[in-house]
């Protein structure tokens, strides 16, 4: 069965500096991808990266990048140059299997608080 | 352009009473997603629709809750009778087809006395 893996709880990291959020992940599906959400305490679900399978690169978008290590089963988020308004609930996620590619399975989160 | 609308953002009910949360996909997205959100059991997928369709109901926890997409622009997710244990916070999302995200919307946070 599919599971998703976020085992800090919480995570601290000073302002301007960069920080490694991790996912680990479990699927029998050959094709598969892998997605980062952030949840502000406002409450939203903003989408940050996308990083599928099959992709030769790693997935960035602007100060988010994806380390997908296929072999591992991980997909950490890297946070380069942090900024206070990146406090926020992180949730890793991955596409349903088989038939059910269009669902997402979410980790448990990760909070993280930057410091000034 | 409007993301993902949902109404009301805020609902308390008394135990017993009927309650419908309401969505707003996306324009042209195909697909429609409702979650729910807990401290206990985090972000889980309760129903998702293709056009219009319900495909996958697996995640609605028991009778008391249905869904139903009438036309490509409007879901209901209704919980009748409520229960406090259904207090959480109710997220509509949607994606098109081809798409890898799901856009959410702002949530409907339910309290249930």
């Amino acid at each position: 069965a599919q599971k998703i893996t976020q085992t800090q709880p919480g995570m601290f990291v000073q302002e301007k500096e960069a920080v490694t959020l991790d996912c680990t992940y479990d699927t029998s599906d050959p094709s598969y991808g892998l997605f980062w959400y952030k949840q502000p305490s406002s409450g939203e679900m903003i989408f940050l990266i996308y990083q599928g399978s099959y992709d030769q690169q790693n997935a960035t978008e602007g100060r988010y990048s994806l380390n997908f290590q296929k072999a591992r089963k991980s997909a950490n988020l890297v946070i380069s140059a942090s900024q206070l308004g990146d406090s926020a609930m992180y949730f890793c996620a991955m596409r349903g299997e088989g038939g059910a590619t269009n669902k997402l399975i979410f980790g448990t989160g990760t909070l993280l608080a930057v410091q000034p | 352009d409007a993301g993902v609308i949902q109404s009301p953002r805020h609902e308390v009910t008394e135990m017993g009473q009927e309650v419908t949360l309401r969505c707003k996909p996306i324009s042209g997205h195909d697909y429609l997603f409702w979650y729910r959100q807990t401290m206990m059991r985090g972000l889980e997928l309760l129903i998702y629709f293709n056009n219009n369709v319900p495909i996958d109901d697996s995640g609605m926890p028991e009778d008391r809750f249905s869904a139903k997409m009438p036309n490509a622009s409007f879901s209901t997710l209704k919980i009748q009778p409520s229960e406090p244990r259904d207090s959480a916070v109710y997220f509509c999302a949607s994606s098109g087809a081809g798409v890898n995200e799901q856009f959410f919307g702002p949530g409907t946070r339910l309290t249930v006395l």
